[in-house]
């Protein structure tokens, strides 16, 4: 298995536009989580899926922040509209249990919000 | 006060020392995680442990429920073990995502 897959690595935009972060996560695994990382607050787990249901999205930080996953290979988390205070690395990762497993972590969105 | 505590901070030391990263917690928690994160940005899980040692090549992670407390152990360690080494706990009460929390992370070079 090619592991969690995320795009785009990188992302400029401007405060106001829509982003759109997607992740694929490794095939048969039942979990996926979305974090965040700044330097102010290090890692911050806003969402996670099972069975492609989001169960907890009390990290999330505001409405501005969605995130779907309309198959088991395939969600986004989408930002709209999105602010300076937005810009971190976004990452994606699976497991097959919940927190009791290794965690397997895609390479992450750097994102920029001008 | 933080929910996890991960000293040192910053960790300098020479290829080949014993590296030691503790981590420490104010939360009952069911299970712990570290995580390694690579100069690049890549995050890579080590071990989630709950309970005793579990060991896999050079590194070696204990835990003691009692004392609220976990640390990391590298052996013979390598210039490619510089990372930032990141502690997470997941709360007894529910590993949701206000139940999942991280330490700051160690920053550990290790130098030829």
């Amino acid at each position: 298995d090619a592991g969690v897959i995320q795009s785009p690595r990188h992302e400029v935009t401007e405060m106001g536009q829509e982003v759109t972060l997607r992740c694929k996560p490794i095939s048969g695994h039942d979990y996926l989580f979305w974090y965040r990382q700044t330097m102010m607050r290090g890692l911050e787990l806003l969402i996670y899926f099972n069975n492609n249901v989001p169960i907890d999205d009390s990290g999330m930080p505001e409405d501005r922040f969605s995130a779907k996953m309309p198959n088991a290979s395939f969600s986004t988390l989408k930002i709209q509209p999105s602010e300076p205070r937005d810009s971190a690395v976004y990452f994606c990762a699976s497991s097959l249990v919940a927190f009791g497993n290794i965690q397997y972590f895609g390479a992450g969105t750097r994102l920029s919000v001008l | 006060k933080n929910e996890v505590e991960q000293s040192p901070q910053n960790l300098t030391a020479q290829e080949g020392e014993f590296i030691t990263i503790n981590c420490s917690y104010s939360v009952g928690i069911s299970a712990l995680h570290w995580l390694q994160q690579h100069p690049g940005g890549g995050i890579v899980s080590l071990f989630m442990l709950s309970s005793g040692k579990k060991k896999h090549g050079r590194l070696i992670a204990t835990i003691n429920i009692q004392e609220k407390h976990s640390s990391l152990h590298i052996t013979a360690s390598h210039p490619r073990d510089s990372a930032v080494y990141i502690c997470a706990v997941i709360r007894s009460s529910g590993g949701g995502a206000d139940g999942l929390t991280f330490g700051k992370g160690t920053h550990l070079i290790i130098q030829p």
